[in-house]
């Protein structure tokens, strides 16, 4: 198994420009989420999906989209880059959304808006 | 809402002097209590889970416990290759699949 995997692994953008940055898994797992997370900070929850076709917000989503057509991916949107989105961004999954369930990260995307 | 609070912010160790980090916080319904390990440029891996106030978890030279309102990691006898950000989460209940991270305590063990 591959685990998370994410691309890609460093982007830079100009202000205005949109991107999507990828995530998949290859587990089964039914439950994927992503985080952002900035200098000395811990993770911010931006959008999660507890199966395909069902998102919903987490605690920073705004600027952000993300859609679930497949269990095994999970992109997430930025429609218009901002420089407060320079970040670094974690996609992961645990085998499901109920109960009480292991987090298993990607590596990570490092993005930078100029 | 959810809060979790580490600390310190950052610790220093030489070799072998043992340490404990803190997680305290405040949620309704705790379902469970994570710890993670991140090292630089990468993202965080499971340490432990924690499911209920006087449970204790080990691996190696690390050693989690919870209380109703906190938890620690102990280490013990701690190597240079412990170095790295130790990360706590919580899951409560009204958030089932949800975690609420803290922002952390970075851990440098010098040899």
């Amino acid at each position: 198994n591959a685990g998370v995997t994410q691309t890609p692994k460093f982007q830079v953008l100009k202000t205005g420009q949109s991107m999507t940055l990828q995530c998949a898994q290859d587990m089964n797992h039914e439950y994927m989420s992503w985080y952002r997370q900035d200098p000395g900070m811990g993770l911010r929850l931006i959008h999660y999906s507890v199966g395909a076709g069902i998102t919903d917000q987490g605690e920073v989503p705004n600027g952000y989209n993300v859609s679930r057509s497949t269990t095994e991916d999970f992109p997430l949107r930025l429609l218009s880059a901002a420089p407060s989105q320079t970040s670094v961004y974690f996609c992961a999954s645990s085998l499901a959304a109920g109960g009480l369930n292991t987090q298993y990260f990607g590596p990570g995307t490092r993005l930078t808006v100029l | 809402e959810d809060q979790v609070t580490q600390s310190p912010e950052a610790l220093r160790l030489q070799e072998g002097e043992s340490s404990s980090l803190n997680c305290s916080y405040t949620v309704s319904g705790l379902r469970g209590l994570f710890w993670y390990r991140q090292d630089p440029g990468k993202g965080p891996e499971f340490l432990f889970t924690l499911y209920s106030a006087g449970e204790e978890k080990e691996k190696e030279r690390l050693k989690a416990t919870l209380t109703k309102k906190e938890s620690f990691l102990h280490i013990t006898a701690p190597k240079p290759e412990d170095s790295a950000t130790y990360l706590c989460a919580v899951q409560a209940g009204t958030n089932a699949g949800k975690s609420t991270f803290g922002d952390g305590t970075t851990l440098t063990v010098k040899p």
